[in-house]
């Protein structure tokens, strides 16, 4: 079975462009949640969506920041503009339950 | 907000060697996880404890729940190179978000 799919793996950017990751949840699963790490903060939940609605957006950091799930099979992160303090891994995580989440292999993203 | 306080931030040992690593909380925990996190991967769930005093095996790796349910410890016996990553607990917050701890990287040397 498929696992979470994330893509980009990689992406380097300049600041103040658009970056777009995507993610495609394993099948069936009703939760999606997109994390941010770094060194400095680990891992920081930025929001999560039961049934494709969003339900706590509470960790987005700023308006820069927003998410969206069209459908039950895909969700973006967006951020616009970016800048340098957005370099991290953003991870994209699924469940059945909010309890055992299944981890996909992550966005390494450098915002130059 | 519940935080999760893992210790040691790092370790770093011989292959063969045990080592014990902590996650404590000054808030009761409805139940905690284990993750672990490979270099360039995602965390992979190892385990779920909820019962106070509840000890979990896999196969070399032993959790343990504290009575209180306020900490949890992951022991590895005779640790090998592929237990080298970063080692994170996390609880459910009372918004049923999971709260992550800072983890604990752990390496383990030929």
């Amino acid at each position: 079975d498929a696992g979470v799919i994330q893509s980009p793996r990689h992406e380097v950017t300049e600041m103040g462009q658009e970056v777009t990751l995507r993610c495609k949840p394993i099948s069936g699963h009703d939760y999606l949640f997109w994390y941010r790490q770094t060194m400095m903060r680990g891992l920081e939940l930025l929001i999560y969506f039961n049934n494709n609605v969003p339900i706590d957006d509470s960790g987005m950091p700023e308006d820069r920041f927003s998410a969206k799930m069209p459908n039950a099979s895909f969700s973006t992160l967006k951020i616009q503009p970016s800048e340098p303090r957005d370099s991290a891994v953003y991870f994209c995580a699924s469940s059945l339950t909010e309890k055992t989440q299944y981890f996909g292999p992550g966005t390494r993203l450098l915002v130059l | 907000t519940q935080l999760l306080e893992q210790s040691p931030q790092f370790l770093s040992i011989q292959e063969g060697e045990n080592l014990t690593v902590y996650c404590n909380s000054s808030s009761v925990f409805s139940s905690l996880q284990w993750y672990r996190q490979e270099p360039g991967e995602g965390p992979v769930l190892l385990v779920t404890v909820v019962t106070g005093g509840e000890v979990k095996k896999l196969k070399r790796l032993t959790f343990q729940f504290g009575d209180a349910r306020k900490d949890s410890s992951l022991h590895i016996t005779a640790a090998q190179p592929g237990d080298t990553g970063l080692y994170l607990c996390a609880s459910s917050s009372n918004t049923g978000k999971l709260i992550f701890g800072q983890g604990t990287t752990l390496q383990v040397k030929p």
